[in-house]
């Protein structure tokens, strides 16, 4: 079965702790996605990534790393310089047709919570 | 102003009623136009998918685009409890990022 896998579905940082969210997807999708979801505010855009080996940052990237070394993956990682981690993580990817954009299928989120 | 508006609810209905939710959009550039079904604790689930202007029908789901008042709405006929869940718009065009609305809480009473 085609997906998208986030891993772990749960994850609880420390103060001063970097921690990494996995996304891995084998849809064959060329670009790749980082939302955060808070309660009533929605989806945020924290970085994308159209073509391996390039990412750009989205509206809220400050005090978040990613990278995209393989096609399938797309690791974000939660800095210490994230002062409120807490929320649900959400990994999306989609196809590129035309250099345009087209609809996003996501993975079923990471919960992160400070200790 | 949001660029994707929605009522956050929630919006409770009895079992088999007609369900109608609705967006508001900002930027007439956009052209494609989505609803998503999230579920608790669970990732967005796409369920439609339109360009432009128009219905599209799937099962008990229609999506109607009016581009000239920039509204957009999913309604769901003989609504199910399994029908619960928050329901996201989205909306771009071919040069701009999908901008999603902060979704509206929909119950099915049984």
């Amino acid at each position: 079965d085609g997906g998208i896998t986030q891993s772990p579905k749960y994850l609880f940082r420390k103060e001063g702790q970097n921690v990494t969210l996995s996304c891995e997807q084998n849809l064959n999708h060329d670009a790749m996605y980082w939302y955060r979801q808070d309660p009533g505010q929605g989806l945020r855009l924290i970085y994308y990534s159209q073509i391996v080996n390039d990412f750009q940052k989205g509206d809220i990237a400050e005090g978040y790393s990613v990278s995209r070394e393989k096609k399938e993956s797309f690791p974000l990682t939660v800095t210490s310089a994230q002062k409120n981690p807490t929320a649900f993580y959400l990994c999306a990817s989609s196809p590129q047709r035309g250099g345009s954009n087209q609809p996003q299928h996501f993975g079923d989120g990471t919960r992160l919570s400070i200790l | 102003q949001k660029e994707v508006e929605q009522d956050p609810g929630p919006l409770s209905v009895p079992e088999g009623a007609i369900v109608s939710l609705n967006c508001t959009y900002s930027n007439s550039a956009f052209q494609y136009f989505m609803w998503y079904r999230q579920y608790s604790r669970k990732g967005p689930e796409l369920l439609m998918y339109t360009y432009s202007s128009g219905n599209k029908e799937d099962g008990r789901f229609t999506a109607q685009v009016d581009k000239s008042s920039k509204y957009i709405s999913l309604f769901i006929r003989d609504s199910q409890p399994s029908d619960s869940a928050t329901y996201l718009c989205a909306g771009y065009s071919s040069a701009s990022k999908i901008i999603f609305g902060s979704g509206t809480r929909l119950s099915i009473r049984p």
